[in-house]
């Protein structure tokens, strides 16, 4: 039982490139989200999923796409890479539609934007 | 707007001296309040989750529980493999989304 595997750990992009930041969960679970960690501050939810075609926006989702054409996957996807993103990106899922439960999260990928 | 508020930012123990990590939180309506921990590197591990006041959850050395405005973990004679940052979060139950506000956390040093 793999959990939530994100790929890829590490990556460096240009300015104004684009990125699909790929996770995966073998666990059935409804609800998926991609969080963003910076020094200083909580995590923060960039965008969410509670089921197969079914996403929303969280805290901070510009610059951000996202879909769920299965359970199992939920990639995020940035459209033009700026130095602001610069960060770790989390994902998570759990069992519960209303995200009330325990998350699992994803190991991490660290994105850097030059 | 969803507030987190942890204390203190740091801790730095000796091995089997117990304390407690503070959670003070704002929301309209508490739909739950987790706890996770987090090693250098890696993503949050889950440890507890509480719904309502009163509610108390006990993990190994670890032990949660939950007021109206706060919530503690406390931790009980602790061990070098206990250092980490744990984060506190909370789910209102209101809102346009299903938001999970976290907060900076705690990062923990327990020294042999």
């Amino acid at each position: 039982n793999a959990g939530v595997t994100q790929t890829p750990k590490f990556q460096v992009l240009k300015t104004g490139q684009s990125m699909t930041l790929q996770c995966a969960q073998d666990m059935n679970h409804e609800y998926m989200s991609w969080y963003r960690q910076d020094p200083g501050m909580g995590l923060r939810l960039i965008h969410y999923s509670v089921g197969a075609g079914i996403t929303d926006q969280g805290e901070v989702p510009n610059g951000y796409n996202v879909s769920r054409s299965t359970t199992e996957d939920f990639p995020l996807r940035l459209l033009s890479a700026a130095p602001s993103q610069t960060s770790v990106y989390f994902c998570a899922s759990s069992y519960s539609r209303t995200g009330n439960t325990e998350a699992f999260f994803g190991q991490g990928t660290r994105l850097t934007v030059v | 707007e969803d507030q987190v508020t942890q204390s203190p930012e740091a801790l730095r123990l000796q091995e089997g001296e117990s304390s407690s990590l503070n959670c003070s939180y704002t929301v309209s309506g508490l739909r739950g309040l987790f706890w996770y921990r987090q090693d250098p590197g890696k993503g949050p591990e889950f440890l507890f989750t509480l719904y309502s006041a009163g509610e108390e959850k006990e993990k190994e050395r670890l032990k949660a529980t939950l007021t109206k405005k706060e919530s503690f973990l406390h931790i009980t004679a602790p061990k070098p493999e206990d250092s980490a940052t744990y984060l506190c979060a909370v789910q209102d139950n209101g809102g346009g989304y299903q938001k999970v506000t976290f907060g900076i956390g705690t990062k923990l040093q327990v020294i042999p």
